[in-house]
């Protein structure tokens, strides 16, 4: 089966740009998450999804940040301003919550976001 | 808090050479406890988890609640396993399923 798809791979911005990344999730994956990755660090939680609803944005930064999943499938996350800390790795993960007694997260390549 | 430690940022061992790399976690539950190994230019994936109890590539860990640890061993490592491997709790309800991460460690093997 396909993996996690993400793009872009790679983007660099000036602070206070706006920018925006797509994830395509395994098919009939109804479970997506968001994490963000800071160099030297682990990933972290951004926000998790429930087909179109949102289970967990608690550690979203909501001033800046936006994320959205209208058809359940896709889903983009957005950064308006960017300021220079936002520079990391954005990973999205997907995982089948039918298959409840596997709970196994698949992760896409992560697009590197660098704010100048 | 929800927390998990890994205390090295890197571990350094010869080829055919034990390695334990050590996890300790924080949390108020029965958590499940996953070990997820990024390899050079791949993505991360995952390695084993706690609930399945079995080997992968040679590697083990053991769930311990009462040092509430979740150490990595490998009796005899390969320049292959050489990667950052990071330990992860998530909870079990549908809201709790994503993963909390430790800061990982890198293994490097060497010949």
């Amino acid at each position: 089966e396909a993996g996690v798809a993400q793009s872009p791979r790679y983007k660099i911005i000036e602070k206070r740009q706006s920018v925006a990344f797509w994830c395509n999730p395994i098919s009939g994956h109804a479970t997506l998450y968001w994490y963000q990755q800071i160099l030297g660090q682990g990933p972290k939680l951004l926000i998790q999804f429930q087909n179109n609803g949102v289970v967990d944005d608690s550690q979203l930064p909501k001033d800046r940040f936006s994320a959205e999943r209208l058809k359940g499938v896709d889903s983009t996350l957005k950064i308006q301003p960017a300021k220079l800390e936002d520079s990391a790795v954005y990973l999205c993960a997907s995982r089948d919550p039918h298959r409840a007694s596997y709970n196994e997260q698949f992760f896409g390549p992560g697009t590197r976001l660098t704010v100048l | 808090a929800q927390r998990v430690t890994q205390p090295e940022k890197l571990l350094s061992v010869f080829k055919g050479a034990p390695v334990e790399l050590k996890c300790n976690y924080s949390y108020s539950g029965s958590p499940e406890l996953f070990w997820y190994v990024q390899y050079s230019r791949q993505r991360l994936q995952l390695l084993l988890r706690h609930i399945s109890r079995e080997s992968i590539k040679g590697f083990t860990a053991d769930l311990n609640k009462g040092e509430t640890s979740f150490h990595l061993k490998k009796p005899f490592a390969q320049e292959e396993d050489s990667a950052m491997y990071y330990c992860a709790l998530s909870g079990k309800s549908q809201a709790g399923t994503a993963l909390i991460f430790g800061k990982g460690t890198t293994l490097s093997v060497s010949s």
